[in-house]
């Protein structure tokens, strides 16, 4: 069965720590690995990641994917209380059309 | 640029009732979805669509149905509400190059009491 799992479910850090987010996954005819950020309203695109080893950085947050060992890394740095939301990983299959397959999320609070 | 808009924004519903959860989206997407998140289950995929005129079940389409008349509008039909189908329903959309992600609504609150 096609999966993708999180870790942790949650995390609590303070304001400067430096989060890293995992994300594994065991799915067939892997295309791509996208992270999203979820506060109190819907998802918001981050990263889409489709090659090993080539890092995505946008400001404080990085992503890399390695396809070998099947997982993916998002790391915060400098963490603020503004990046406190669900982090979410979704992993696009491809049969015949895109699938997404998303894990159950991080959910990351940040404290003053 | 509104992007995705779903409506209502929240709904309490009794047992047995009907409702429309309605998505319309600007951007000419092809590809639309509907997904369900429950509480500490991550999002489930519901129905989607590559394009007017075709629709296909996705992982939790029991109790749901969907169409797609037109490219804008993706509404999802709720018949008979059980109280298993209170979540949050975001509806989303995605162009053809995969590389930008989903769009996603704002999302939908169902409760069925």
């Amino acid at each position: 069965e096609d999966k993708v799992v999180q870790s942790p479910l949650s995390l609590v850090v303070h304001e400067g720590d430096t989060v890293t987010l995992n994300c594994s996954y065991e799915v067939t005819n892997f295309r791509s690995l996208l992270w999203y950020k979820q506060e109190k309203k819907a998802p918001t695109f981050l990263f889409m990641l489709t090659s090993s080893g080539i890092e995505k950085k946008s400001g404080r947050l990085s992503s890399i994917l390695d396809k070998k060992e099947l997982f993916s890394i998002l790391n915060i740095t400098a963490t603020q209380t503004g990046d406190s939301a669900v982090y979410l990983c979704a992993v696009v299959q491809t049969s015949g059309t895109y699938k997404y397959i998303f894990g159950t999320g991080t959910r990351l609070k940040v404290l003053a | 640029n509104a992007g995705v808009t779903q409506t209502p924004k929240f709904r309490i519903l009794k047992i047995g009732q009907s409702m429309t959860l309605q998505c319309t989206q600007d951007m000419n997407h092809n590809y639309m979805y509907w997904y369900r998140q429950d509480p500490g289950m991550g999002l489930k995929l519901i129905y989607y669509s590559v394009g007017a005129g075709i629709t296909d079940k996705g992982e939790v389409p029991n109790g749901y149905n969907v169409s797609r008349s037109t490219t804008e509008d993706f509404p999802l039909r709720l018949e008979l509400a059980a109280p298993s189908q209170t979540s949050v329903y975001f509806c989303a959309s995605r162009g053809d190059r995969e590389g930008f992600g989903y769009t996603f609504g704002s999302g939908t609150r169902l409760t069925v009491v």
